[in-house]
């Protein structure tokens, strides 16, 4: 079946430091693939999506490529910010008719210190 | 609202009691969903509306877990004699409709359940 691996936390950094949240998947076909985000208090919200092997997704800062070769969509970000505080959450969804139902990965709670 | 509301935010309940958990989806989307999120595990795809089609309920864990959406909005997930293990953040999404671009879910901001 599919499954999505994520670096565990929690990460802890500095205000301005460089962000890297490792994710892997596996999964038949050809997935796309999803950074969701969850501040404190708030449900999960889309950060970034890629569709096709290749893609960059971005969002506020945030980038990530899909990886065929080594199946995986790392998470990066050059500066962050004390607001980026949260939870993220890699998701692949199938290819193929099922495509909404998404796979997760266990999240990784971010702390950004000033 | 402009967002997914779900009721109760929290709901504490004694191991074989039943539970309903809402979910209110965003104005005018026609897919919902619900996920589990338990202690240290990712979220866990439950069941799936479309419109007027026939649910996708493959996710369901057990027969004590059932769902239902009515006139194409609100949305009801049931568990029957809840065990401990049912123990859980209950999440519900919607999306504008189903499409093979993978569209945005919407979610809110969920049900914690705890069963003693």
């Amino acid at each position: 079946g599919n499954s999505v691996t994520q670096m565990e936390g929690p990460v802890t950094l500095s205000e301005e430091a460089f962000l890297t949240i490792n994710c892997t998947y596996t999964a038949t076909g050809y997935p796309s693939l999803f950074w969701y985000v969850q501040y404190p208090g708030e449900g999960l919200q889309l950060l970034l999506k890629a569709t096709k092997a290749d893609d960059k997704g971005s969002n506020k800062g945030f980038e990530a490529t899909y990886r065929k070769e080594t199946t995986s969509f790392h998470l990066e970000k050059g500066s962050v910010q004390v607001s980026d505080s949260a939870v993220y959450f890699c998701a692949l969804s199938p290819s193929g008719g099922s495509n909404y139902k998404l796979t997760f990965g266990k999240g990784t709670l971010l702390t950004v210190n000033p | 609202g402009a967002g997914v509301s779900q009721s109760p935010s929290n709901k504490v309940t004694e191991k074989g009691k039943d539970v309903e958990l809402r979910c209110d989806p965003i104005s005018g989307h026609t897919a919902l969903y619900w996920y589990r999120q338990s202690l240290g595990q990712g979220l866990e795809f439950l069941i799936y509306f479309q419109g007027n089609s026939a649910p996708d309920k493959s996710g369901l864990p057990s027969d004590r877990f059932s769902a239902e959406r009515t006139g194409g909005s609100v949305s009801t997930l049931t568990i029957q004699r809840t065990q401990q293990e049912d123990s859980a953040v209950y999440l519900c999404a919607s999306s504008l409709f189903y499409t093979a671009t993978n569209e945005k879910l919407f979610f809110g901001s969920g049900t914690q359940l705890s069963v003693l």
